[in-house]
């Protein structure tokens, strides 16, 4: 079966560059999340959208913006990287709404140099 | 502000052991739970998800339990093994809000 594919998988970038990641659902998922992992830490949501809606908010910071397009996919666009913002990236998706199970993609590395 | 803890933080048991994972959450205004594993550097494998309406889910050797009154959840490892070796983490989703709110997880290792 299909899952959420999202790229790249690793990056790296410098401090004050920007940064895009990329996620695509799984087909016909409506709904897409994404989480923040900090080594050591568990995910912290970021952000969500639901039929190209913004649908939720969570601890993302200002210089983060998001969007989520007509096929669905979704792209999280970082300016001014901190070396903070040194994580992991996760994408979920679920169809029809948040009440139903997020499935997570693997992830995108990025590390801040 | 929802927290979920986990306990214990590290468990390391020997082959073949059944064990239990512990989450507990401070709002019981849930949704539903969800046990995800994650293998080191990689993404969330979810194992189980629990509705609120729902006391346990089973798949497998795996058996998570939910007490909503409480605040508590588990989840039964039975007859572990090796490949069982990974962190678990659990989530509440809240009735309102799309977030997933997580544990900082139980990083467990099963000796062989």
């Amino acid at each position: 079966a299909a899952g959420v594919i999202q790229s790249p998988r690793h990056l790296i970038k410098e401090k004050r560059e920007t940064a895009t990641l990329k996620c695509y659902p799984i087909p016909r998922h409506d709904t897409v999340y994404w989480y923040q992992q900090g080594p050591g830490q568990d995910p912290q949501f970021l952000i969500s959208f639901y039929e190209k809606m913004q649908s939720d908010k969570g601890s993302i910071p200002d210089r983060f913006s998001a969007q989520q397009f007509s096929d669905y996919h979704s792209e999280l666009n970082m300016s001014s990287l901190e070396l903070g913002d040194s994580a992991l990236y996760f994408c979920a998706s679920s169809l029809g709404g948040s009440h139903q199970p997020q499935h997570f993609g693997d992830g995108t590395r990025l590390s801040i140099l | 502000k929802q927290e979920v803890t986990q306990i214990p933080a590290a468990l390391s048991v020997p082959e073949g052991e059944n064990l239990v994972l512990n989450c507990s959450f401070t709002d019981s205004a849930i949704y539903n739970l969800q046990w995800f594993r994650q293998d080191p550097g990689k993404g969330l494998t979810s194992l189980l998800l629990i509705q609120s309406s729902q006391r346990e889910q089973t798949s497998g050797r795996l058996n998570a339990s939910l007490d909503k009154s409480s605040g508590r959840s588990t989840l039964y490892i039975a007859a572990s093994q090796p490949g069982d070796s990974a962190t678990y983490l659990c989530a509440v989703k809240e009735t309102s809000g799309s977030r997933l709110t997580f544990g900082e997880g139980t990083q467990l290792t099963v000796n062989p």
